[in-house]
């Protein structure tokens, strides 16, 4: 258990259903990731937030991908009109920077697996 | 991130070392050089980083290169436990604060 929690731990959806994934970091953690992945395949980063602050968000988040962190603590995703294709593993991971460079190790939770029919 | 080469799979005996490369030549110098490790079903772990110098934790030794063009996990006495798929990294931020790109990762099997 590194402190990542997220919830649910399994999501099973109809094609067209929106759906929305949290996360809980470590709690003095600044920077909050999401990241995508798919089988086979190693993890795709998505997003990240610096407190409350969305500083980057990949070209893989598509417009029905909407991601928070209103309190600079927990964070939600959420994806609309689910597509066969955004079936995967959305992780979630944590990490403390201080300063403008920072060389550090990000935390991840166990991932929420999403499958769309 | 710079380019990292890594074999798909590789097998090693309960007990034994296991070492893991990665080729990354285009790295630049003040880029780090990142390992992960996601275990079945479960996120990815952190292991190690290192710059120019060989670094030693709990868990792995990290060796660079002097031309830093390639770098060799080591996992001392690997368990069956430490079957995984390791990923070796170099974020493009040179830190690793930044969203980081995977690539496909070394499968490391423990064979009892």
């Amino acid at each position: 258990d590194t402190g990542v929690s997220q919830d649910p731990r399994h999501k099973i959806t109809k094609r067209g259903q929106n759906v929305t994934f949290r996360c809980d970091p470590i709690s003095e953690h600044n920077r909050l990731y999401w990241y995508r992945q798919t089988l086979g395949q190693g993890p795709e980063f998505l997003t990240y937030f610096q407190n409350e602050a969305q500083l980057e968000k990949s070209r893989l988040l598509s417009d029905r991908f909407s991601a928070e962190r209103p309190k600079g603590s927990f964070s939600t995703l959420e994806i609309q009109r689910t597509e066969q294709g955004d079936s995967a593993m959305y992780l979630c991971a944590s990490s403390l920077v201080l300063g403008r460079i920072s060389y550090n190790e990000q935390f991840f939770g166990p991932g929420t697996r999403l499958t769309v029919l | 991130d710079a380019k990292t080469t890594q074999p798909p799979s590789m097998d090693c005996a309960e007990g034994r070392a296991a070492n893991l490369p990665c080729n990354h030549s285009t790295i630049s110098g003040n880029e780090y050089v990142y390992w992960y490790r996601q275990i079945h079903s479960q996120g990815p772990q952190y292991i190690i980083h290192g710059l120019k110098n060989n670094e030693t934790n709990e868990m792995a030794s990290l060796i660079i290169t002097e031309d830093r063009k390639s770098s060799t996990l080591i996992l001392p006495h690997a368990t069956l436990r430490d079957t995984a798929v390791y990923y070796c990294i170099v974020p493009r931020s040179g830190g690793g604060a930044d969203g980081l790109t995977f690539g496909k990762g070394t499968h490391l099997i423990i064979q009892p």
